[in-house]
């Protein structure tokens, strides 16, 4: 099955300045995801990363904040913009693959 | 709409006893189900999922999961619990897109 390499794997950042996380799979995908998930809790899906179009967003997420890229099958990027503490959080990458869905290892943001 | 029921948030076992982790969900369609664990600051990890034909299926870890249509569950279950066990479980079901849908998660802690 597929490996992501996601990182970083934490930050601390200040308020209204942005992060960038990357995930890089180790064989080409067609469809990968990203998610945000509370400590303990469950996932919440960000948006689906379409390689060669826009990301296609859930509700209550908009580009503007969650700004995606997908320059190829192995890459995806997730920038969380003009942080708040409220962004604080888990962010993962998954990847759908023949066998199923591979995940990142997370990136554990905090915001102060 | 799509959604996983997972209800209970927090499962006790002990060692070497069995453990089941309970899961129902709802789904217009054949369901594509999945178990997933995720132990302290990692990823998810597969461990089984079913897509169709045998309803006991096997998985990662001496895990296993019965899919029962009429009851609309997809259990995990481990004959014999390990301390190793302990972590957090989560069932999934892909939708259309191929997005998942997680339950809300269950802490499984085995005592020695």
């Amino acid at each position: 099955s597929a490996v992501i390499s996601q990182k970083p794997s934490r930050d601390i950042c200040q308020r209204g300045t942005s992060l960038t996380i990357q995930c890089q799979v180790d064989s080409q995908v067609t469809m990968m995801f990203w998610y945000r998930q509370q400590p303990g809790q469950s996932l919440t899906l960000i948006a689906t990363a379409n390689q060669g179009s826009e990301a296609t967003y859930e509700s209550g997420f908009v580009i503007d904040k969650f700004p995606i890229s997908r320059p190829n099958l192995t890459f995806s990027t997730l920038t969380v913009s003009n942080m708040s503490p409220e962004d604080s959080s888990i962010y993962l990458c998954s990847a759908k693959t023949e066998y199923g869905y591979t995940f990142g290892s997370g990136t554990r943001l905090t915001v102060v | 709409a799509q959604s996983v029921a997972q209800p209970e948030d927090q499962v006790n076992v002990a060692e070497g006893n069995p453990l089941t982790v309970k899961c129902t969900y709802s789904v217009s369609g054949n369901p594509y189900l999945f178990w997933y664990v995720q132990y302290p600051n990692r990823g998810l990890q597969f461990l089984l999922k079913y897509i169709t034909g045998d309803n006991l299926v096997k998985g990662s870890y001496g895990f296993e999961a019965e899919f029962n249509k009429s009851q609309t569950s997809f259990h995990l279950k481990k004959p014999s619990a390990l301390v190793s066990d302990s972590a957090l479980y989560f069932c999934a079901v892909q939708a259309a897109g191929n997005k998942l849908t997680f339950g809300g998660g269950t802490r499984v802690l085995v005592k020695p």
